[in-house]
């Protein structure tokens, strides 16, 4: 059964850049897309965007233009960065795993614990 | 992008009532509809996919319903340890999407 462990900043600077970093343990990494997700009270669950194994990825087009998810297969870990991050991307953070790398569609069949992130000064 | 839209929004019910909650889809998504369960404090569990298929360990008071538009999340006996807000989700096109919760009182 695989896990998903995430860390990154908790708290970040209006303007500045969000990270999040999640590991993937006893699973394959290869197998299957990797996902973010946010949670906010304004705007409930948002698929933020994947990453497949060969570092190909799929934004939702209502955050491509400030995000980047990318994949270090070597660690098998993913990533998130949120650039010009404002008070509106304070929300709850989590990585998922996604569809299999064949393609085919899933749901999000196991979740990271979940990241608090606070955009403030 | 596909829009979920969760009925109602919120609803107390009492132990052992039968609750329903629906979910419609802005299109047609055939049975890529899954529902997540979230308990106050933790990460959303993915209960039920493919419209009506149990997640392994999902207690059978649980079912899934519906193809097309319209599907229903039943709880056929309602105990305390389902207290949680209820997501619906669409898988069959990107950006995925989700409802906005139903929120399940005692």
């Amino acid at each position: 059964q695989v896990q998903l462990q995430q860390w990154g900043a908790g708290v970040v600077k209006p303007s500045e850049t969000l990270s999040l970093i999640c590991g993937v343990y006893g699973g394959s990494f290869s197998d299957y897309y990797w996902s973010w997700i946010r949670q906010s009270p304004g705007k409930g669950l948002e698929w933020i965007g994947e990453v497949h194994h060969s570092g190909s990825t799929k934004y939702n087009p209502s955050f491509k233009s400030r995000v980047t998810i990318s994949a270090d297969t070597s660690k098998s870990q993913f990533s998130l960065k949120v650039n010009s991050a404002t008070a509106a991307d304070t929300a709850i953070y989590y990585c998922a795993r996604g569809r299999p790398a064949s393609g085919t569609v899933a749901p999000f069949h196991s979740w990271g614990q979940g990241s608090l992130v606070i955009v403030s000064s | 992008d596909i829009q979920m839209t969760q009925s109602p929004s919120s609803l107390s019910a009492s132990v052992g009532d039968r609750v329903t909650i629906t979910c419609r889809a802005s299109q047609g998504i055939s049975n890529y509809l899954a529902w997540y369960q979230q308990k106050p404090g933790t990460v959303p569990k993915l209960l039920i996919y493919g419209a009506s298929t149990l997640q392994s360990g999902v207690p059978s008071r649980f079912s899934g319903g519906g193809f097309g538009t319209d599907f229903t999340l039943t709880i056929s006996s309602l105990q305390p340890e389902d207290v949680a807000t209820y997501y619906c989700q669409e898988y069959i096109s990107a950006p995925w999407t989700f409802g906005r919760g139903t929120r399940v009182d005692i």
